[in-house]
């Protein structure tokens, strides 16, 4: 699977936008980014997926890099609930490959 | 609609003791996943199952084995414990007929295992 990196950690502000970003430099055609985060003491949540396209959803936005070796989460206005880690994943989901590869993650801090 | 369960929520084992662990995937979901995540890491795929087979493994030993029920549910075993598998155990339930067009995984809480 091809890796990705992300800086160790992030603070933010409530109320504030945070962009998390994610380098995946030797990205294939065929992998979708993904992103999942991790509350404390619970288990890995969906975040949002995308392709080629930025995309939008209730929670987040992923904005991807016209080469695609790279993108960026975006929390249009952060609540202290969204204190989390985020993982940055490529997932080729050609023939059976779909699992999920994990890196350390960022950790986003919420300052009130 | 209930999400993706485990049980035990903990558990404590000795070296060399065996442990299963059970999962019981979100309503409607037909495959499950498991991960191992030791503390302060990300979690690490052990394995997949689908349709009572596991179909993906990752780089675990095969001390680590499973198995899936027809009703699509899930157990973890792991024999001879060593102190290195104390982490705690996710669960993730998904449809296999989305595989191609990136489907979401449903994690579980996990089971926080801690080996003496």
């Amino acid at each position: 699977d091809a890796k990705t990196t992300q800086p160790n950690s992030m603070e933010s502000n409530e109320e504030e936008p945070v962009h998390l970003p994610c380098n995946h430099s030797t990205i294939s055609g065929t992998d979708y980014i993904h992103w999942y985060r991790q509350l404390p003491s619970q288990g890995p949540e969906y975040v949002i997926h995308g392709l080629t396209s930025n995309v939008n959803n209730r929670m987040a936005s992923l904005a991807i890099a016209e080469d695609r070796k790279s993108s960026t989460l975006i929390l249009h206005r952060a609540t202290l609930r969204d204190a989390a880690v985020y993982y940055c994943i490529l997932r080729d989901l050609t023939g059976a490959n779909s699992k999920l590869t994990f890196g350390k993650g960022i950790t986003l801090s919420v300052r009130p | 609609d209930a999400g993706v369960t485990q049980s035990p929520t903990h558990l404590i084992k000795t070296r060399g003791q065996q442990v299963t662990l059970r999962c019981s995937p979100k309503s409607g979901h037909d495959t499950v996943s498991w991960y191992q995540q030791a503390l302060g890491q990300g979690p690490q795929f052990i394995f997949q199952y689908y349709e009572e087979e596991e179909r993906q493994r990752g780089n675990f030993p095969d001390r680590f084995s499973g198995h899936q029920f027809p009703n699509y549910s899930s157990e973890l075993n792991v024999n001879a414990l060593l102190l290195g598998d104390s982490a705690l155990y996710l669960c993730a339930s998904s449809l296999a007929f989305e595989t191609s067009v990136g489907e979401t995984q449903y994690f579980g809480p996990g089971t926080r295992l801690l080996v003496l």
